[in-house]
């Protein structure tokens, strides 16, 4: 059974800190990685697509290891509108196949 | 901007109706899913269908159907309401997308469903 296993949460860091989120994959085939925000009672948005050499979009970067099976965002300088629960998604493969989520980690940034 | 619509945001019914959920995507996509998210469970996918007239099973099919008769339109049936059905349902669409050697898939979502089974 494909697996997305993330950090339990929920993180509360003051405005300003820099917080990390882990993932975990079960599935070695697993080809695409994303990171979906959902706001609370909103739907999950895409975030940004995890690529093999890492990449960032301002404030936001994502890695991958998978030799580890391992994926991660960090989050720099965080705002109150960062508050928010970050779902881990992947990918098992380039054809006909469907997405698996993580459970979600929430991130509460306080003033 | 893609938009993915949903036929309810609250639906209240009772244990044993039959529920009709409704999907609409304008973005012409291929790809339409069904999950429902419960606290500590996260996302889950019910069906999804990659083609009109088609659909898959996903994870947790019991007690569900689904049609899609047009492109646009996905509906999740409920054949008989029962109250662990009680949930938050999404649906989403999603298209194939180029990215290099690898097809990159977006999925976006409706607002969701909250379905109270009493």
């Amino acid at each position: 059974r494909k697996e997305v296993e993330q950090d339990p949460g929920p993180f509360n860091v003051p405005e300003g800190a820099t917080v990390a989120f882990n993932c975990t994959y079960s599935n070695s085939a697993s080809q695409s990685f994303f990171w979906y925000r959902q706001d609370c009672r909103k739907e999950p948005k895409l975030l940004m697509s995890v690529y093999s050499s890492g990449n960032e979009d301002g404030r936001f970067t994502a890695q991958l290891n998978r030799a580890s099976q391992y994926i991660s965002l960090l989050i720099r300088d965080s705002k109150l509108s960062d508050s928010a629960t970050y779902l881990c998604v992947v990918n098992e493969g380039s054809g006909y196949s469907t997405l698996t989520f993580g459970k979600g980690t929430m991130l509460l940034v306080s003033p | 901007d893609v938009k993915v619509t949903q036929s309810s945001r609250y639906l209240v019914k009772r244990t044993g109706e039959k529920v009709f959920l409704e999907c609409v995507q304008d973005m012409d996509h291929e790809n339409m899913f069904w999950y429902r998210q419960d606290p500590g469970l996260g996302l889950r996918l019910i069906y999804f269908s990659y083609d009109v007239k088609m659909k898959e099973k996903g994870d947790i099919p019991e007690g569900y159907s689904v049609s899609r008769e047009k492109k646009e339109r996905f509906s999740l049936i409920l054949e008989s309401a029962s109250t662990n059905q009680t949930s938050m349902y999404l649906c989403a669409s999603s298209s194939w997308t180029s990215g290099g050697a690898l097809a990159q898939e977006t999925q976006y979502f409706g607002p969701g469903t909250r379905l109270l089974v009493l």
